[in-house]
């Protein structure tokens, strides 16, 4: 079946601008994740959905960054007045229901400030 | 300190080879272990957990030491398609269902 999907898979912003990534998680999947990784490092938390609830946002790591999943379905990462050090790879993931750890990953959004 | 702790490699060994990768993590809470695999320029996938007693699957075996907070990975006869970035992944229970993620150990298997 399908998998996460991300769009768009690239992304080149001017410092300043704002962006919206988004996340189509797997069918059924309660739970979405998303990850911020940069280049040689593994995944950072950013922010965790169960449905359309919002129960984790610990990771995000500024107030420019804010996630939504209104429908418990889709999920949106905004991130205002981009900066350059926001420059990354930003993954969604789902999981299916009793499972958090098996998370499924898309492919990513790959953003590079400028 | 970082909560998961990884030597990055990278780790070059011939094919047929075993290799093992170690682990450490900080927080003495942490509940569950995972490790996924990461080839270059993909997502990372669920490998395997890590169980306290130890478990295997084909040539990999992974490893749990509670006491010296340590997680190891095994890999028995290396292939060319072993050749990603293993990362090593904890959930602490108390954080919910986040995983922390290591930065991932290198490995490159060579003909």
């Amino acid at each position: 079946g399908a998998g996460v999907s991300q769009s768009p898979r690239y992304k080149v912003a001017k410092r300043g601008q704002d962006v919206a990534l988004r996340c189509d998680p797997i069918s059924g999947h309660v739970s979405l994740f998303w990850y911020q990784q940069a280049l040689g490092q593994g995944p950072e938390f950013l922010t965790y959905f169960q449905n359309e609830a919002q129960l984790d946002k610990s990771g995000l790591p500024s107030d420019r960054f804010f996630a939504e999943r209104p429908e418990g379905s889709v999920s949106t990462l905004k991130i205002q007045r981009t900066q350059q050090e926001d420059s990354a790879v930003y993954l969604c993931a789902s999981s299916p229901p009793g499972t958090y750890y098996e998370q499924y990953f898309g492919p990513g959004t790959r953003l590079t400030v400028t | 300190r970082k909560e998961v702790e990884q030597d990055p490699g990278p780790f070059n060994v011939p094919e047929g080879a075993t290799v093992a990768f170690n682990c450490t993590y900080s927080n003495s809470a942490s509940q569950s272990f995972f490790w996924y695999r990461q080839d270059c320029r993909k997502e990372p996938k669920l490998l395997m957990s890590v169980y306290s007693s130890g478990n295997e699957d084909g040539r990999f075996t992974a490893q749990l030491n509670r006491a010296s907070q340590y997680i190891s990975l095994l890999i028995r006869d290396s292939k060319l398609s072993d050749s990603a970035t293993y990362l090593c992944v904890v959930n602490w229970g108390g954080g919910g269902n986040k995983l922390t993620f290591g930065t991932g150990t290198q490995l490159k298997v060579e003909l």
